[in-house]
């Protein structure tokens, strides 16, 4: 059974202050990773990630994956009050014979507090 | 619509009451999934479509859930005899084709079993 941990569980920064946020996970034939930031809605796509040592970078976020590890990081840098969430890490793995249709598993999330 | 869209936002039913919950994915994405977010966790996959077929319903947590996509566009989840474990917030999610491509989640339908 496929499964994806990620700590901190929960974690209190104040403005200015970088986190990292950890996904490790167990998944036959993995396809990809995904980061969503989920806020009181919908998650939101942050990063897709498939191969392994290149970083993606968006503003303040970034993320790397290690394949041979199997795990991710998600780095926040300078953080925001608006940096609140709850960040959620997910796998996607190739169905039979390789193939895939995007079916992903979640990670508990990282409830992510961000004080003034 | 830009997004992709859930309806009701909320509902409430009594135990044993059937429930219908719309989504309606952003034009033109082929893939469609279906959620179950319960209070501190992550989604759970439930079950996913291609078009109008219905390829994995593996997730479905019992015979009283049901789902259709019949043209291939709106998805309705449907949950019949409604049991209190059933409260949830239940996700959309949509893309554009099968992988390789992020998928884009509403905002959800939050039911509250009675």
């Amino acid at each position: 059974e496929d499964k994806v941990v990620q700590s901190p569980l929960s974690l209190v920064v104040h403005e200015g202050d970088t986190v990292t946020l950890n996904c490790s996970y167990e998944v036959t034939n993995f396809r990809s990773l995904l980061w969503y930031k989920q806020e009181k809605k919908a998650p939101t796509f942050l990063f897709m990630l498939t191969s392994s040592g290149i970083e993606k970078k968006s503003g303040r976020l970034s993320s790397i994956l290690d394949k041979k590890e199997l795990f991710s990081i998600l780095n926040i840098t300078a953080t925001q009050t608006g940096d609140s969430a709850i960040y959620l890490c997910a796998v996607e793995a190739s169905g039979a014979g390789g193939t895939s249709y995007g079916k992903l598993t979640f990670g508990q999330g990282t409830i992510l507090t961000v004080h003034p | 619509g830009a997004g992709v869209s859930q309806s009701p936002r909320y509902k409430v039913a009594k135990r044993g009451q059937d429930v219908a919950l719309r989504c309606d994915p952003i034009s033109g994405h082929v893939s469609l999934f279906w959620y179950q977010q319960a209070l501190g966790q992550g989604p759970e996959f439930l079950t996913y479509f291609q078009n109008e077929a219905q390829l994995d319903k593996s997730g479905l947590p019992s015979d009283r859930f049901f789902a259709e996509r019949p043209e291939g566009s709106v998805s309705t989840l449907k949950i019949q005899r409604t049991q209190q474990e059933d409260s949830a917030v239940y996700l959309c999610a949509s893309s554009y084709r099968d992988t390789n491509q992020p998928q884009h989640f509403g905002d959800g339908t939050r039911l509250s079993i009675l």
